[in-house]
C-alpha cells in the first residue's frame, strides 16, 4: 500500500497564477483532510471531506476549493495564489475520524 | 471546538521518560484524545489514542484522568530519535479539528 500520496512535492507559482494539488489514498478511508502548516506552527485545517460527495469548510477555507472526485482522491485548488498562500500542505485520510494518516506534503511558493 | 494547550518545548536525555502534559479544558462527552508526531518536512505520525483512563501501546502511554481535562504522553526511555515535535488534539466525529503549536521535544545525549 502507498498510503497517502500527493503530488507536485514542490511547486513555485507567480501572484495570480492557478493550481490544483493531488492527493489520493488506498486506505478505502471515509474522510480526508487539506490541511497547511507555516514555519513554527501547528497544521490549520483548510477543508476535509467526511465521505464521497461531501465537502466541508475547515479553520482557514478563503482563497481555496476542494473537490472529492471518488473515495481514493481529494483536491484542492488554488484559483488565484497569494503570496499569503505559501506554505506546506498536507493531505490526510483516516477511517472514522480518529487516527489520521499524512501523505509526505506539498511545499508551495507564491512570489 | 476544543482548543489544547501544551508546553512550547522541553529538553531531556537519552533513556529518560518524558512526559508531555495537554490541557483541554473544554473537551466534549464524544471527544477522543489523540497524540502524534511530527519530523522535520515529513506529515505527522500517529503516536496514540484514548478515551479516558489509562492506554499503552507498544511506544507510549497515555493517562487521562477522570475529568478528561487533561492528558499525560508518557514516552519511556527517549532516544536520539525521539526527537521531535509532539501534538495533542481532542475531537471525535466532528472533523474540525484544532491542532496547537504541540512541544518542541529536544533529547540530549
Amino acid at each position: 500500500n502507498a498510503g497517502v500520496t500527493q503530488t507536485p512535492k514542490f511547486q513555485v507559482l507567480k501572484t495570480g497564477q492557478s493550481m490544483t494539488l493531488q492527493c489520493a489514498q488506498d486506505m478505502n478511508h471515509n474522510s480526508m483532510y487539506w490541511y497547511r502548516q507555516d514555519p513554527g506552527m501547528g497544521l490549520r485545517l483548510i477543508y476535509y471531506s467526511a465521505s464521497e460527495g461531501t465537502t466541508d469548510k475547515g479553520e482557514v477555507p478563503n482563497g481555496y476549493n476542494v473537490s472529492r472526485l471518488n473515495k481514493r482522491e481529494f483536491s484542492l485548488r488554488l484559483e488565484s495564489a497569494a503570496p499569503s498562500q505559501t506554505s506546506v500542505y498536507f493531505c490526510a485520510s483516516s477511517l472514522q475520524g480518529h487516527e489520521q494518516f499524512f501523505g509526505p506534503g506539498t511545499r508551495l511558493t507564491v512570489l | 471546538l476544543a482548543k489544547t494547550t501544551q508546553p512550547i518545548s522541553m529538553d531531556s536525555y537519552e533513556g529518560q521518560e518524558v512526559n508531555i502534559t495537554c490541557s483541554h479544558n473544554n473537551i466534549a462527552t464524544n471527544d477522543y484524545i489523540t497524540w502524534y508526531q511530527q519530523f522535520p518536512s515529513q506529515g505527522p505520525r500517529f503516536i496514540i489514542q484514548g478515551y479516558k483512563t489509562k492506554v499503552t501501546n507498544e511506544v507510549a502511554s497515555l493517562f487521562i484522568p477522570a475529568d478528561r481535562k487533561s492528558s499525560t504522553l508518557s514516552l519511556p526511555r527517549v532516544s536520539l530519535s525521539d526527537t521531535a515535535v509532539y501534538y495533542c488534539l481532542v475531537g471525535g466525529n466532528n472533523r474540525k479539528l484544532i491542532w496547537g503549536l504541540g512541544t518542541s521535544l529536544a533529547v540530549n545525549p
